[in-house]
């Protein structure tokens, strides 16, 4: 069975500074992988996926991950946050196969914006 | 606009009572999902259906019951065996087919106990 796991339960950056969101998987096989946004009492909002082929994706406002092999990473990225980034982030992992099984999804980062 | 629609936004349950949560999809989808989340534990997979009238347990489904008799709908029913059932749910969909398709999340339904 897949696993998802996010290190880090909150993190504080400051407003225009770069963000890194950890995210590590374990899976038999590359898996497909997912970060998702949540507002508070809100629904999660797909910010990009993984599936094959190009390991850097780039995804809605301004974010990128990386998928790393090697490491079993997919970590989040984005150059300069906004105030409006501030949110709980969930890394997901889907399983190959075929079928539309629910999503393994990491326990969340809250990320905070100091202005 | 296609989308997911979850009512209640805000529930509540007496002691040994059964509470249904409504799922509406219009995105045209085979396969529906409800997810449980408390604070701190991510989303736990409860129900999954990849067609009408079939669906499988996920993780957490004791206490819990699904029906899928709509391409459309896909109701969560909380029973009163589910002993913790404060929490919010929500529920997704996406579509099938060779390819994975990623899922799509409705606003979700905060459940609580009187």
């Amino acid at each position: 069975a897949q696993s998802v796991t996010q290190p880090d339960i909150h993190i504080t950056v400051s407003e225009g500074a770069s963000l890194e969101l950890r995210c590590n998987y374990s899976y038999g096989a590359t898996p497909y992988l997912f970060w998702y946004v949540q507002s508070p009492g809100q629904g999660l909002q797909l910010l990009l996926k993984y599936f094959s082929g190009d390991t850097l994706v780039q995804g809605i406002k301004g974010f990128e991950a990386e998928f790393k092999r090697s490491q079993s990473s997919f970590n989040l990225r984005k150059p300069s946050v906004h105030w409006s980034d501030a949110a709980e982030y969930f890394c997901a992992v889907g399983a190959r196969g075929g079928g539309a099984d629910g999503l393994t999804f990491g326990k969340g980062t809250h990320l905070i914006i100091q202005p | 606009d296609g989308g997911i629609t979850q009512s209640p936004k805000y529930l509540f349950r007496k002691e040994g009572q059964n509470v249904t949560l409504s799922c509406e999809q219009n995105l045209n989808h085979d396969a529906m999902y409800w997810y449980r989340q408390d604070p701190g534990q991510g989303l736990r997979l409860i129900y999954y259906s990849q067609i009408v009238n079939d669906f499988q347990k996920g993780d957490i489904a004791e206490g819990y019951s699904v029906s899928r008799e709509k391409k459309e709908s896909f109701p969560l029913t909380v029973t009163s065996a589910q002993k913790n059932p404060t929490a919010f749910y929500l529920c997704a969909s996406s579509g099938s087919g060779r390819l994975y398709q990623p899922q799509h999340f409705g606003d979700g339904t905060r459940l609580s106990i009187l």
